[in-house]
C-alpha cells in the first residue's frame, strides 16, 4: 500500500531563514507521481509542483525548491529566505495505478509559520 | 477563469438530516475526487469518479453517496449525517484519471453535524 510520511507536524521559523519540509513515500511501483500542495491559512488548497518518478532533477521556482531522490524515498521542500507569506500547511502526495486508474494518497501536512 | 465551484462554503445541519454537497469544474476534466479534511490525518478521500456514471469508493466512503451523471457534476450526498462527519471538505478534479496531472480543488465546505 502505497504511505506519504511528513514527520513534521509544525515548524516555526524566523523571516529569511531557509526551512526544508521534508517527505518521504512508500510505493511498490516503479512509475508514480508525486506533488506539494500549499494550504494558506485562508484554506484553499494550491498545487505547487509535480515530479515524476523518472526524473530525479531537482527542481528550482524562485525561492521554492525540491529534491527528489529515489534512493531514500524523499522528497523534500525548501524555501528559501522564507516570508510571512510562506506562512501556510503544505501537503505531499503520492500517485500510483491502482486498478487501471491513479490513486492519490496525502501525507498529514506540515505547518510552517514564518515569524516576521 | 478555470474552476471548481462548490457549494456552500459553510453548512451546519443536525443529525439524520439529509443534505448535498454540490461540485462543478469547467474544464471538462474527467477525474474528480472528494476529499475530508481532519486536524492530524491529512486529506482522505471519499470517493472517485474516473468519468460519467463510474465511481469507485476511496479510502473513507462510509456514510456517503456520489453520482456522477454529467461530466462537470460531481455531488457528495450525506443521507443521514453525524456528528463524526464534521470536517472540512474538498472537491477536486484531474484531467485524466490515468495520468494525474495534479489536482485543481474547490474552496472548501466546512460542515457542522450537531
Amino acid at each position: 500500500a502505497q504511505k506519504v510520511t511528513q514527520a513534521q507536524t509544525e515548524i516555526s521559523v524566523v523571516e529569511k531563514e531557509d526551512v526544508t519540509l521534508d517527505c518521504v513515500y512508500e510505493t511498490r511501483d516503479t512509475t508514480y507521481y508525486l506533488f506539494w500542495y500549499k494550504q494558506p491559512p485562508s484554506g484553499e488548497l494550491v498545487f505547487l509542483i509535480r515530479r515524476n518518478s523518472f526524473d530525479e532533477q531537482n527542481e528550482i521556482s524562485g525561492r521554492y525548491s525540491w529534491n527528489f531522490q529515489k534512493s531514500t524515498s524523499s522528497f523534500n521542500f525548501t524555501i528559501t529566505a522564507s516570508q510571512v507569506v510562506d506562512s501556510a500547511v503544505y501537503f505531499c502526495a503520492l500517485s500510483e495505478v491502482v486498478g487501471g486508474y491513479q490513486k492519490v494518497t496525502f501525507g498529514t501536512g506540515t505547518k510552517l509559520q514564518v515569524i516576521p | 477563469e478555470a474552476q471548481v465551484t462548490q457549494n456552500p462554503r459553510y453548512l451546519i445541519t443536525v443529525t439524520g438530516k439529509k443534505l448535498t454537497v454540490t461540485c462543478s469544474q469547467n474544464m471538462n476534466h474527467e477525474y474528480m475526487s472528494w476529499y475530508r479534511q481532519d486536524p492530524g490525518l491529512g486529506l482522505r478521500q471519499i470517493y472517485y469518479s474516473m468519468n460519467v456514471e463510474v465511481t469507485d469508493k476511496g479510502d473513507v466512503p462510509e456514510g456517503y453517496k456520489v453520482s456522477r451523471k454529467e461530466k462537470r457534476n460531481f455531488p457528495l450526498i450525506l443521507e443521514s449525517p453525524s456528528p463524526n462527519q464534521t470536517s472540512l471538505y474538498f472537491c477536486a478534479s484531474s484531467s485524466s484519471g490515468r495520468t494525474h496531472y495534479g489536482y485543481t480543488f474547490g474552496s472548501g465546505t466546512r460542515l457542522t453535524v450537531v
